[in-house]
């Protein structure tokens, strides 16, 4: 399986500030036939179930606003949030599509400092 | 506007059986793999397995902690996938999501299923 390992567990940042999650998998997700990259990055608000907001690595899903950006490839990803707003408070999870046994990282928890 | 709803969660002892289903609508249930979710109390998302889309022969696929003991079928004609969880562990606590898997990542969950394995 391959294993998804993000950093860090949590971190606070003020409001307006830029929110940087990274994530690394054990082995390439990256399928050389298409060139993309099978990751997609999720938030989940509490008591909410997950919501798709980042494809393909870096492609943002439909109404999911532009200060969400993905980036990276191969193993090494990240999420970043441009401007945080009092709304993005969530757990953050990638995971991997490009296998069978699809397979989430461990999430990452964004607070407000 | 796609729409998954979950039903049949509940309380049951170990060993016993239960099943969820997931009722579909706003999209061409049969062109689309369904996966199961879960989600522990307190903790992160774990990938329960799928059963694919008609054009791939509605086969399936499952996570090795569930393999053998959890079945994913799906009936086109009404909508509905449907996740069969035999010799339940306490270890499967766990709110269950439907998710449409739809090549991309799961671009739409319901809402989730509580499960509670106890005695």
């Amino acid at each position: 399986d391959i294993v998804m390992t993000q950093s860090p567990d949590s971190l606070a940042v003020s409001l307006g500030e830029r929110a940087t999650i990274n994530c690394k998998s054990s082995q390439s997700v990256l399928y050389s036939s298409n060139n993309k990259n099978y990751l997609a990055w999720y938030q989940q608000k509490p008591g909410q179930p997950p919501k798709l907001l980042i494809y393909w690595a870096s492609a943002r899903d439909s109404g999911v606003p532009d200060r969400f950006s993905g980036s990276g490839s191969g193993t090494d990803f990240t999420l970043t949030i441009s401007s945080l707003q009092a709304e993005d408070v969530a757990v953050y999870y990638c995971q991997q599509y490009s296998t069978i046994l699809r397979t989430f990282g461990q999430g990452t928890k964004v607070e407000i400092k | 506007e796609v729409q998954l709803v979950e039903s049949g969660g509940g309380l049951v002892q170990p060993g016993r059986s239960l099943r969820l289903s997931c009722t579909a609508s706003g999209f061409t249930f049969a062109d689309y793999t369904m996966s199961w979710v879960r989600q522990a109390p307190g903790k992160g998302l774990e990938w329960v397995g799928f059963v694919r889309s008609e054009p791939y022969g509605g086969t399936t696929e499952y996570a090795a902690s569930v393999k053998g003991r959890f079945t994913i079928s799906r009936d086109n004609s009404k909508s509905v996938a449907y996740l069969q969880m035999n010799s339940l562990k306490t270890e499967d606590t766990a709110v269950y999501y439907c998710t449409r898997d739809g090549g991309r990542g799961f671009d739409s969950w319901g809402q989730g299923a509580l499960v509670t394995v106890s005695s």
